[in-house]
């Protein structure tokens, strides 16, 4: 099994541009998470999805959008990328409630 | 909205001394979950604890979840080089029939040889 993989591992953007963060998981978890990790500030929860077909807003959602596509996948969108996006992205999947969350390997995203 | 606070965030130790880390939370917890993360990589899942005043053990690595399930810490005994990471707790709450797992900022710990 595969766990969670994320795609890309490294992106570069200029200011403005659009990308998508994919992630897919081979576990059949109901939860699925966005995170961004920044020095000093821990994990940041960006959106969730508890069960496929629901989203929900995080602690900083702002800049992003995302869509649960099906059980497995959860997208994560910048549409205008900022250099305050700058960060290491984390998606991570869960199985109902209470569950272990079990991370994907991270995105590194640099804004410029 | 619900906050996990850890402290301190950093704590650097000489190796094969003993330390513990705090991890409190603004409002009551289902459970909390503590994760490790080695320089570079991922979170990794390390124990959830649940019910009230519960406390696990893994080898050197003593968990406990407070009475009131609103805070917890991590003891760990003889620390090791390996034991370098950054420690999060993460608190867990079912609200509004939904799960969240909302994550402190993390405990860096160094480990002098």
């Amino acid at each position: 099994n595969a766990g969670v993989t994320q795609t890309p591992k490294f992106q570069v953007l200029k200011t403005g541009q659009s990308m998508t963060l994919q992630c897919a998981q081979d576990m059949n978890h109901n939860s699925m998470y966005w995170y961004r990790q920044d020095p000093g500030m821990g994990l940041r929860l960006i959106y969730y999805s508890a069960s496929e077909g629901t989203t929900d807003k995080g602690e900083v959602p702002n800049g992003y959008n995302v869509s649960r596509l099906n059980k497995r996948e959860f997208s994560l969108r910048l549409e205008s990328a900022a250099p305050s996006q700058t960060s290491v992205y984390f998606c991570a999947s869960s199985d109902g409630w209470p569950g272990e969350a079990f991370f994907g390997q991270g995105t590194r995203l640099t804004v410029v | 909205g619900q906050q996990v606070m850890q402290i301190p965030q950093y704590q650097h130790v000489q190796e094969g001394e003993d330390f513990t880390t705090y991890c409190n939370s603004s409002t009551t917890l289902s459970n909390i979950q503590w994760y490790k993360q080695r320089p570079g990589g991922h979170p990794v899942f390390l124990i959830q604890l649940v019910k009230s005043g519960e406390v696990k053990k893994q080898k050197r690595l003593t968990f406990q979840f407070g009475e009131a399930k609103k805070n917890s810490s991590l003891h760990i005994t003889a620390t090791q080089t390996t034991d370098v990471g950054t420690y999060f707790c993460a608190g867990n709450s079912f609200q509004g029939g939904s799960e969240k797992l909302v994550f402190g900022k993390g405990m860096k710990l160094t480990v002098n040889p």
